[in-house]
């Protein structure tokens, strides 16, 4: 199956300071690719939508000026958490979906701690 | 989106057939229906896909009724390396859908 990959794979940064998390899918061109947040033993919630070449789409009571979301090419969307928070601890997943294909595929996801 | 509905939890033990059942009464003409596995700390991994009567891979089964208002993941002989959340997703076949996750279902596999 199609390969995506995201970096880091976890972070510890302190409150305040911003925290850039890359998503790049490695062997197909991501037309559209996606940002989950996901809480300890919570369901994945869907945090906006990227489009190449385009500005994202957040989902309600996701701040937009505070997750900066950036899909610059067909293989990359980036993620910045901005002036982190401690509550903004989380499991951080992306997809990337293509033309072609009916389903989606996930990277392998992004611990942030926030201290 | 078509809402589904799975059970939260279910126990099994190695070697056993472990059946999934998921239902999504509101599901659209266009819908696929997808299933997703997930390990604690990593990203969903998907395991099939279909839209009407069976589908088999080398992971899974998906048996899909002709009404199409459920559908039964069915894992053959399942190994403690089983043991993941499981979700069903109904998703329409357009282009660059978000796929919303449900509770999913927590399947724990004992020896």
């Amino acid at each position: 199956g199609a390969v995506v990959s995201q970096h880091p794979s976890w972070v510890i940064c302190k409150s305040g300071t911003s925290v850039k998390i890359e998503c790049r899918s490695l062997d197909f061109q991501a037309t559209t690719m996606f940002w989950y947040r996901q809480f300890p033993k919570q369901s994945l919630m869907l945090m906006a939508t990227s489009n190449e070449g385009s500005k994202a789409t957040y989902e309600q009571g996701v701040e937009k000026d505070k997750f900066l979301i950036n899909h610059a090419s067909l293989t990359l969307s980036t993620l910045t958490v901005t002036s982190a928070h401690p509550e903004d601890s989380s499991f951080y997943i992306c997809s990337a979906w293509t033309s072609g294909k009916e389903t989606q595929y996930f990277g392998p996801g992004t611990r942030l701690l926030v201290l | 989106l078509a809402k589904t509905t799975q059970p939260i939890s279910m126990d099994s033990y190695e070697g056993q057939e472990v059946n999934i059942t998921c239902s999504h009464n509101n599901i659209a003409t266009n819908d696929y229906i997808t299933w997703y596995q997930q390990f604690p700390s990593q990203g969903p991994r998907f395991i099939i896909q279909g839209y009407k009567t069976k589908v088999t891979n080398e992971v899974a089964s998906l048996f899909i009724p002709a009404d199409r208002k459920s559908s039964t993941l069915s894992l053959p002989r399942v190994s403690l390396s089983d043991t993941a959340v499981y979700y069903c997703l109904v998703v329409p076949n357009q282009a660059g859908t978000a796929l919303i996750f449900g509770k999913g279902t927590t399947l724990s596999v004992s020896s």
